[in-house]
């Protein structure tokens, strides 16, 4: 079974610009969550999706936006970057139909830094 | 109010020794589960270990196992014969609600940076 792969691995925009990063879901895994990761700190929910449509928000600001498509892998868009984006971004794939609640499963990330 | 507090920035333990990272949560939900993750240098989220909030026994995976106490509200991770391979950010993580409802929403604590010495 293959693992969450993220893309790409490392990034850099300059503050005002657009950013995608994307994800691929572990396979049998139906639902992704991203996560901002400021340096030092823990991990920040930003939202997760399942079926195509977002079922569930954190505090962050309609500028992150994300998509899911039909093989459940997921891009997290960000658009007018500030410096305060600079992070390392998460995701994670899951699976509604798993019986187990440890059934997270985390890609490596996307280190955005923003100048 | 923060839910999840990890209240040591750093730990450092010799190698082969037990060490215990410390985890408190606050929740009103009756149902919600804890999580222990491992994040080495790489960046990624590795799983270790998972509580539930109904479970009778603590957990344990290897030599990794949870200290459970639901009536004081902690969750800490006792390591085992501590490894080298063991240095790396550990972060305790909590799921409110069933995971039918609640989905994937962790909450993350500031996590612990773990040093293991030979």
């Amino acid at each position: 079974e293959t693992g969450v792969t993220q893309s790409p691995t490392h990034l850099i925009k300059t503050r005002g610009q657009q950013v995608t990063l994307r994800c691929s879901s572990q396979s049998g895994h139906n639902t992704v969550s991203w996560y901002q990761q400021a340096l030092g700190q823990g991990p920040q929910f930003i939202f997760q999706y399942y079926r195509e449509e977002e079922n569930g928000r954190g505090n962050f600001p309609p500028r992150f936006s994300g998509l899911q498509f039909p093989n459940y892998s997921s891009e997290l868009n960000v658009n007018a970057l500030e410096l305060d984006d600079s992070a390392l971004y998460l995701c994670a794939s899951s699976s509604t139909w798993d019986r187990g609640d440890y059934g997270y499963t985390f890609g490596s990330g996307t280190r955005l830094t923003v100048v | 109010a923060q839910k999840i507090t990890q209240t040591q920035p750093g730990m450092f333990v010799q190698e082969k020794e037990a060490v215990t990272l410390d985890c408190t949560y606050d929740t009103s939900d009756p149902s919600y589960g804890l999580f222990w993750y491992k994040q080495p240098s790489s960046g990624e989220m590795i799983f270790l270990i998972y509580q539930g909030s109904y479970d009778q026994q603590n957990a344990t995976e290897g030599r990794y196992s949870l200290n459970f106490q639901k009536a004081r509200k902690s969750a800490n991770l006792v390591i085992s014969a501590s490894q080298l391979g063991d240095s790396a950010m550990y972060f305790c993580a909590m799921r409110e609600g069933l995971r039918e409802t609640s989905g994937s929403r962790l909450t993350f604590g500031e996590g612990t940076q773990l040093t293991v010495n030979p």
